[in-house]
């Protein structure tokens, strides 16, 4: 059974700062991976996706990596902003024809 | 020009009651799918429709029951409603079926309280 985590729960910084935000799986047999972000009170935004034959990709300030064999992924936010502030969601499209969501990692930037 | 809308945003009402929630999508989509995101964050996917057959059905209570009448939309009824049924469900909907596991594109959500 799939089973996705993701490090850390809450993670407050500094307007301006880079930062890693982490994802890890249980069964690197995956089809692809994303990553979402969710604002409160509103429905998620697909952010990047990352197919399972690809070690990353990148849109603006946001790279995403993929490490299959690990079961690991990252999202790096260079420059962060305050309008960054939101839960960033990973979630993992297996074998089993759906997709798995870690819990997030709730981000604030403080300005 | 919103590409997944739901109905209602919000839906307060007593235990017991039965209950239903909309969803469209305009993007020409094959598969749409319904979430549970409980008080904890937590998303989870409930049903899956493709080309309006049902693909997945998670371990759900079968007083949910999903219907799609095409394949831009997918309903979803609650009987007799209880205080666990609680929770924000999302609609998403995506291109293609597992096999090509594309870019789910997802609703603002509908915030059910059961009280």
């Amino acid at each position: 059974k799939q089973e996705v985590t993701q490090i850390p729960a809450a993670l407050s910084v500094p307007e301006g700062e880079n930062l890693v935000l982490n994802c890890s799986f249980t069964d690197s047999a995956i089809y692809n991976l994303q990553w979402f972000r969710q604002d409160p009170g509103k429905g998620l935004t697909s952010l990047l996706l990352i197919q399972s034959s690809q070690r990353e990709q990148t849109s603006g300030r946001l790279n995403a990596s993929l490490d299959k064999s690990s079961g690991r992924s990252t999202l790096y936010i260079a420059a962060s902003q305050p309008g960054d502030s939101a839960t960033y969601l990973c979630a993992v499209w297996s074998g089993s024809e759906k997709l798995v969501f870690g819990k997030g990692t709730k981000l604030t930037v403080n300005p | 020009d919103t590409a997944v809308s739901q109905t209602p945003k919000y839906l307060v009402t007593q235990m017991g009651n039965d209950k239903s929630i909309k969803c469209e999508q305009n993007l020409g989509h094959d598969t749409m799918y319904w979430y549970k995101q409980d008080s904890k964050k937590f998303l989870k996917i409930m049903f899956s429709y493709n080309n309006k057959e049902l693909i997945i059905n998670e371990t759900v209570p079968n007083r949910f029951s999903p219907k799609s009448p095409d394949k831009a939309h997918l309903n979803l009824h609650i009987n007799s409603l209880e205080l666990g049924d609680s929770a924000v469900y999302f609609c998403a909907s995506s291109q293609g079926g597992s096999e090509r596991a594309e870019t789910q594109y997802f609703g603002p959500g509908t915030r059910l309280l059961v009280l």
